[in-house]
Order: structure tokens, then sequence, then C-alpha cells
């Protein structure tokens, strides 16, 4: 079945230094793939996404590519800011399913 | 505005006692989603609905129930069978195979 693997977390930082975090997958066919966010005591938000291969989904600074070749969907911000703080899920959709399937999240903490 | 709408945000449960938890849309999306998601932890899928009237059991379906009605309203029912619903509940909405929308979340707790 399908799956998605987030590196652990938490990931700490400093502001304004570079993020990466992880996400690799597997799926039949050619899913879509998200980012999703969430904040302390709220649900989850979409952050960005992507639907076809090599495509490169942005927002409010983060990006992420849709690697066909290497199964990946890293998202990345170059410099993060203390409101960055928060859990960021990986997720991707396959065509004929109505169940995403979901990475376990993984923790950013952002210093000042 | 469109979206999702949940209530109550803090909900206390006793020993032996069902809740019931809303779950609006004026999204007009036909499936609808229940999670759990404990602390630290990822989302566990208890229910879905792909249309009105039905609706799938999800990975940890034990101990709750839903209805779907109406399109706009998904209810989820913590049923005294389940030993341990203290947890954070979200409810979702998708034009499947888009990305869902979340909403804002129900914490419950038993006291």
């Amino acid at each position: 079945g399908d799956s998605v693997t987030q590196m652990e977390g938490p990931v700490t930082l400093s502001e304004e230094a570079f993020l990466t975090i992880n996400c690799t997958y597997t799926a039949t066919g050619y899913p879509s793939l998200f980012w999703y966010v969430q904040y302390p005591g709220e649900g989850l938000q979409l952050l960005l996404k992507a639907t076809k291969a090599d495509d490169k989904g942005s927002n409010k600074g983060f990006e992420a590519t849709y690697r066909k070749e290497t199964t990946s969907f890293h998202l990345e911000k170059g410099s993060v800011q203390v409101s960055d703080s928060a859990v960021y899920f990986c997720a991707l959709s396959s065509g004929g399913s109505y169940i995403p399937t979901f990475g376990r999240g993984t923790s950013l903490i952002v210093h000042p | 505005d469109g979206g999702i709408t949940q209530s109550p945000k803090y909900l206390f449960r006793k020993e032996g006692q069902n809740v019931t938890l809303s779950c609006e849309q004026n999204l007009n999306h036909d499936a609808m989603y229940w999670y759990r998601q404990d602390p630290g932890q990822g989302l566990r899928l208890i229910y879905y609905s792909q249309i009105v009237n039905d609706f799938q059991k999800g990975d940890i379906a034990e101990g709750y129930s839903v209805s779907r009605e109406k399109k706009e309203s998904f209810p989820l029912t913590v049923t005294s069978a389940q030993k341990n619903p203290t947890a954070f509940y979200l409810c979702a909405s998708s034009i499947v195979p888009n990305e869902q929308f979340f909403g804002p979340g129900t914490r419950l707790t038993v006291l």
C-alpha cells in the first residue's frame, strides 16, 4: 500500500537558518503530494502541493519539488522565523483512493 | 467564507457517557473524514464518508459511531465502549484526490 516517511523530529533551528524536512513516499500510480502545517492547538492547514512530477509547490517562503525519480517531496525554506514553529505533515493522495496517506509529522522549533 | 467548523472546542466526558462531536462544512465536498490525534502522534483515521448515507470504518473505528444524513454534516459519537477517548479529534473534507480541508479540532478529555 501507499506510505509516507518523514524525518524524525523535533528539528530545532535558530531564526534565519535554512530548513529542510525530508519526505519520501511509496505509491502506485502518480499521486498528488502535499505539505500541511499544524500550529499548536489547531487543525491542519494546507501549506503547498504538487500534482505531477517536477512540479514545485510554494507558499509563504516554503518550497517542495515533486521528484519522481527519488520518490521524494522535501520541504525547504531559506530563512525560518520563530512563527514557523509548528508540526509539518507530508501526505499523498492517489487518484483511485478516498483515503490520503499522511506521514507521522515533524515538529519544528525555531529559537530567536 | 467557506470552511469547516467543529464544536465544541473542548469537551469533557464522564465514565460511561456517550458524547457527540459536531462537524459541519459549507464547501460542498462529498467526502468527509474523522481523525484522532494523540500527543506527539500523527493522524489516525476513525471513519470516512464518500457520499450522503454511506460511511466506512477507518483504522480505529471501535468505540466510535458516525452518521451522514446531510452532505454538510458528519457528527462523531464517542461511545462508552471507547476505553481511552482522551485525544484531539479532527474533522476534514475534500474533493478526492485533492487536498483535505480541516476543522479547528475538538479536544476531548475523560474526567
